[in-house]
């Protein structure tokens, strides 16, 4: 079984809709993190979370939040989509080093 | 400020060596690292090369890392179209967050 799972893999919706992305680990890891990927601009961090209480901004937070439910559970919502969050988001963990493992990623298209 | 740089694509022969080229700004950066991402997945963790370091070997991979001039790179040997992916760089500013460039898609022609 992998690792970091994240659900759905792909979605599709649109416009002014509340989604949650969501992530879970099995790997025991207290750190875990939210990024988009855009073709041409790599991996830009949304938000990070060194524990269960810790929720920490990243590079491009706005229009997004997230909620750290237990140490395993790290999800991602869009309050209201708009097309430029169309992209493919990945959540990561890493324990105490910095080498991070990612899951397979969420497709999400707004339309 | 963090940032890191690569070009966005190189494209070589099956059985060539590869060179993929990245620079950095923090000097701080204690690890550096190479993501591989194939096709349809998430990043997988290559290699990667402590600060202190010119160089790491391992099997078809070598890094170099130029800490003087912020230069890092990767060298695959005996390139295979298995190999065919986008390769990230990464430095690890303190805080514990990666950086990552913007990736260099290879491809590999037979």
């Amino acid at each position: 079984d992998a690792d970091v799972t994240q659900t759905p893999r792909n979605r599709i919706t649109k416009t002014g809709k509340r989604i949650m992305l969501e992530c879970s680990q099995t790997k025991g890891h207290d750190r875990m993190y939210w990024y988009r990927q855009d073709p041409g601009l790599g991996l830009r961090l949304i938000y990070y979370s060194f524990d269960v209480k810790d929720i920490n901004k990243g590079e491009i937070s706005d229009g997004y939040s997230v909620s750290r439910q237990a140490q395993a559970k790290f999800s991602l919502s869009l309050e209201s989509a708009i097309p430029n969050q169309t992209a493919l988001y990945f959540c990561a963990t890493s324990g105490l080093g910095n080498e991070q493992y990612f899951g397979p990623g969420t497709r999400l298209t707004v339309t | 400020g963090e940032d890191v740089e690569q070009s966005l694509f190189l494209s070589v022969r099956e059985g060539d060596s590869s060179v993929i080229n990245c620079t950095y700004t923090d000097s701080s950066s204690t690890y550096l690292y190479w993501y591989k991402q194939e096709p349809g997945a998430g990043l997988q963790l290559l290699t990667y090369i402590f600060s202190n370091m010119d160089m790491k070997q391992d099997q078809r991979l070598t890094v170099l890392l130029n800490k003087k001039d912020k230069h890092l790179s990767l060298r695959i040997a005996d390139t295979q179209t298995g190999d065919s992916a986008i390769y990230f760089c990464a430095e690890t500013p303190s805080g514990g967050k990666l950086i990552f460039g913007q990736g260099t898609e290879l491809s590999v022609k037979p």
